[in-house]
């Protein structure tokens, strides 16, 4: 079963605009994490926060947590086309030693 | 960084066939692998977990008898689909985590298989 849900479904923005995705999830988490996926590729990981933590930065990435809502954002400041991808929130929940993965977002980045 | 191959990278296999998909820690021990199933534009799905040495824990709903897991060493895990048919045609990702690193799971880059 899947635990988060990303939303948007789809996004498409112009490049250089900041794309901002949401993602919701059900239980107690131990952490969040945010991979992208090209088209047909593997998943590449790019962020982990902890329940403790509220917000992390890397390069133009930014994600927040918020756990009394049991949600998640990631936001891809000054886009690019090579941006262009699936992006998914992954939960570890508490006392489950697995990873589940969201629905996903589809952005796309229009030149 | 921690790399995680599979190998075959894409397989065409007959219906009734069994395929056997590896999926590889190349530079650090794994007691945890994962097997997740993806099927076009849609999310992955975890099919079961792997602990070296011991059975793999299936998720609800994946065939134990169909999708056989063998987790031999804290290096390789091997997914086995036996008597494939059609609607196994899909993308296989597997990850590992290294037993010091609690946190990460670190991605192969997926097998695609199709059954024809």
């Amino acid at each position: 079963s899947q635990q988060g849900e990303e939303d948007p479904q789809a996004l498409s923005i112009q490049e250089g605009e900041n794309a901002t995705m949401n993602c919701s999830y059900k239980t107690s988490i131990n952490n969040l994490q945010w991979y992208r996926q090209n088209s047909g590729r593997g998943l590449v990981h790019l962020i982990l926060i902890r329940s403790n933590e509220r917000e992390k930065h890397s390069g133009r990435l930014r994600v927040t947590l918020d756990t009394s809502k049991k949600s998640s954002s990631l936001l891809i400041t000054a886009s690019r086309a090579a941006d262009t991808a699936s992006y998914f929130c992954a939960t570890a929940p508490r006392e489950k030693d697995k990873i589940i993965f969201g629905k996903g977002t589809r952005l796309h980045i229009l030149p | 960084g921690a790399v995680v191959s599979q190998h075959p990278s894409w397989v065409i296999c007959k219906s009734g066939t069994s395929v056997k998909i590896e999926c590889r820690s190349l530079d650090f021990q794994a007691t945890t692998m994962f097997w997740y199933r993806q099927f076009p534009k849609q999310s992955l799905m975890l099919m079961a977990t792997s602990n070296e040495g011991s059975k793999a824990t299936y998720e609800q709903g994946v065939e134990k008898d169909k999708f056989l897991i063998n987790h031999a060493s804290l290096t390789l895990s091997t997914l086995t689909v036996t008597s494939a048919h059609p609607e196994d045609s899909s993308f296989y990702i597997c990850s590992a985590r290294e037993w010091t690193v609690a946190d990460e799971q670190y991605f192969g880059p997926g097998t695609r298989l199709t059954v024809t």
